[in-house]
């Protein structure tokens, strides 16, 4: 079945841009069907939408981020990848990849999730 | 402040139905059969459980319920099980200024 794996660095300095990447294993990532999102969660609070990216190019972010983030998709390496600039201790989080299947109109599929503190 | 409104705690005893309420506003649950629940426990990813409003994904069991009125969207849990305390949040299309909201989440207690 398909599984997502996020990977990067767990530690990004203020100011820097964090960078992560999910790894799309056992399904297709190619399908117009799927919306392949980064989710965050700050430790002990609820989860917030960063945004996500179709049809191979198209995108959609949370209005909150939309001057900071990006996400891109390499479909050779089956990965789907999020920078968010100049993060702030307020970025710290859990930061998960998720699939938004239009067969279900939700988040079916979930990454474990990766911790990153922001902190000097 | 989370776009959609949870009650921050629901508790209840084995055996007994609990209702999570989810509310928002006339541009994301009161404009779309878009909402979805997620259960989490702690230290572990989210877990779709119920999606356009009231379906259930395979695998899910049936006495997870999902119901909509208005702005106000309702998880029911019926027969609840020691395994039913965790995290719930909903979930809600927000059309294309929003895209996606979340509720803040609801700790459910089983006593």
């Amino acid at each position: 079945q398909v599984q997502l794996q996020e990977s990067g660095p767990g530690l990004v300095k203020p100011s820097q841009t964090l960078s992560l990447t999910c790894t799309v294993s056992g399904g297709s990532i190619n399908s117009d069907n799927y919306y392949w999102s980064w989710i965050r969660q700050p430790p002990g609070k609820g989860l917030e939408w960063v945004g996500y990216i179709y049809n191979s190019e198209t995108t959609n972010y949370n209005a909150s981020l939309k001057t900071r983030v990006a996400i891109s998709i390499d479909t050779a390496k089956r990965q789907v990848s999020l920078r968010l600039t100049s993060v702030t201790a307020a970025d710290t989080a859990v930061y998960y990849c998720a699939r938004l299947s239009s067969d279900h109109d939700a988040f079916d599929i979930w990454g474990q999730g990766t911790m990153v503190t922001i902190s000097s | 402040q989370s776009a959609l409104t949870q009650p921050a705690s629901v508790s209840g005893s084995p055996g007994q139905s609990i209702t999570v309420s989810c509310t928002g506003t006339t541009s994301d649950i009161g404009s779309y059969n878009l909402v979805s629940w997620y259960q989490q426990y702690p230290g572990k990813a989210p877990k779709l459980i119920i999606y356009e409003v009231t379906e259930r994904p395979s695998g899910v069991s049936d006495r997870f319920s999902g119901s909509k009125s208005g702005n106000t969207a309702s998880l029911t849990i019926s027969g609840l099980q020691a395994e039913d305390e965790a995290n719930y949040y909903c979930c809600s299309y927000g059309g294309t200024a929003t895209y996606v909201v979340f509720g803040g989440g609801t700790k459910v207690t089983v006593l």
